[in-house]
């Protein structure tokens, strides 16, 4: 079964200081990955995804995130964060069966300090 | 921009009664999603629908749910007796296709069931 780790359950940062946020996975093949973003009463928004090809991917908002087999990991990195980029982080794996269903990760809450 | 809409954006209830969520997918996806976040832990796949069938559904997802695409526009969750721990936030999604097409996220239902 597939599955998803954010070790991280919050991370404070400064404005205009550097962020990574780390994924684990595990899944018995190449999987989907993606990244979500949730402001405070907002739904999920995409960030990113990784699906095949180049390893690091661009995303929206300034944001990156290196897929890693060998470590099955998927981290997001942002080199200079804004007060908007506060919010809950959530890394994803989708499945390549029918149901498509998308399997979550814990979430990493971003505080920005002034 | 297209978006996912859900309403009510919270529906408060009695423990034994039933509640109906509402979403309306994007128009031209075909793919749709329910999911739930219980307070402070994660956001789990229920079930996903295409060609008005079920597709794939959780364990989570028993006898007491139900979902439908009454019309040519709205997806609907029912709950028929709803529980304490039925509690939580309720996201619906929509995809144009699988694997690693991206869902999109309505900005939720929160359900309180008292």
């Amino acid at each position: 079964a597939q599955s998803v780790t954010q070790p991280d359950i919050h991370i404070t940062v400064s404005e205009g200081a550097s962020l990574e946020l780390r994924c684990n996975y595990s899944y018995g093949a190449t999987p989907y990955l993606f990244w979500y973003v949730q402001s405070p009463g907002q739904g999920l928004q995409l960030l990113l995804k990784y699906f095949s090809g180049d390893t690091l991917v661009q995303g929206i908002k300034g944001f990156e995130a290196e897929f890693k087999r060998s470590q099955s990991s998927f981290n997001l990195r942002k080199p200079s964060v804004h007060w908007s980029d506060a919010a809950e982080y959530f890394c994803a794996v989708g499945a390549k069966a029918a149901g498509n269903k998308l399997t979550f990760g814990g979430g990493t809450r971003v505080l920005v300090k002034p | 921009e297209p978006e996912v809409t859900q309403t009510p954006s919270h529906q408060v209830t009695q423990m034994g009664q039933e509640v109906i969520l509402r979403c309306v997918p994007i128009s031209n996806h075909l793919y749709f999603y329910w999911y739930r976040q219980i307070l402070g832990q994660k956001v789990e796949f229920l079930v996903s629908f295409y060609n008005n069938e079920i597709s794939e559904k959780s364990e989570i997802f028993d006898d007491q749910f139900s979902v439908e695409r009454p019309d040519g526009s709205n997806f609907t969750l029912k709950i028929r007796s709803t529980k304490l721990e039925d509690s939580a936030m309720y996201f619906c999604a929509s995809s144009v296709g699988t694997g690693n097409h991206e869902q999109y996220f309505g900005p939720g239902t929160r359900l309180t069931v008292t």
